[in-house]
């Protein structure tokens, strides 16, 4: 079983619609984790940290649920420039474990 | 302007013949890292660096070698390359000793061996 795993997708949506991805991870120990977004072949950006109690960044929304030991980012209102892959990243000590990603296209 | 540089972009090598990816940032930050991106496997973290003279293997850290003898720099060392490390490589760093902070990317090596 890999560490971080995601729904690879594709998902499409049409412009306005409410999308959601999920990411579970296997260590318990797990201590930070963030959302990454990855356009083609460009390097990935922070999306926005997961804290515990869930946190909102406009448009975007991400949980953390420790028992069941899964992440998830909603996104609300889908604009066409949120299509890209969605990565999942989970740090369980000094290093990063990286999701292979959920890929995401809006259209008209 | 801050930024983390990667050098070359694209690099067509045969298998054996050593190679350097250089990798500087200019943030002065403390944590440096090497990932490789593979279709279906994600981003898999090589080798990491809290600190000057301190490195640290990461996921997938066989064939690699890396050396961090001054905080801005953060070359990968391939001494032997094989087929199986074609791939695109990212090197990214932030600001403390600890990979919690937001990680900023250079823009990728996409490497191939022949």
């Amino acid at each position: 079983r890999k560490e971080v795993e995601q729904d690879p997708g594709p998902f499409n949506v049409p412009e306005g619609a409410t999308v959601a991805f999920n990411c579970t991870y296997s260590n318990s120990a797990s201590q930070s984790f963030f959302w990454y977004r990855q356009d083609c072949r460009k390097e990935p950006k922070l999306l926005m940290s997961v804290y515990s109690s869930g946190n909102e960044d406009g448009r975007f929304t991400a949980q953390l649920n420790r028992a069941s030991q899964y992440i998830s980012l909603l996104i609300r209102d889908s604009k066409l420039s949120d299509s890209a892959t969605y990565l999942c990243v989970v740090i369980p000590g000094n290093d990063m474990r990286f999701g292979a990603g959920t890929r995401l296209t809006v259209k008209p | 302007e801050a930024q983390v540089t990667q050098n070359p972009r694209y690099l067509i090598t045969v298998t054996g013949k050593k190679l350097t990816v250089t990798c500087s940032q200019n943030m002065n930050h403390e944590y440096m890292s090497w990932y490789r991106q593979d279709p279906g496997l994600g981003l898999r973290q090589i080798y990491y660096s809290m600190n000057v003279e301190v490195t640290d293997k990461g996921d997938v850290p066989e064939g690699y070698k890396v050396s961090r003898k001054e905080k801005r720099n953060f070359p990968l060392i391939l001494e032997s390359p094989s087929p199986n490390q074609t791939s695109l490589y990212f090197c990214a760093s932030s600001e403390r000793g600890t990979p919690y902070d937001e990680q900023y990317f250079g823009p990728g090596t996409r490497l191939t061996v022949t």
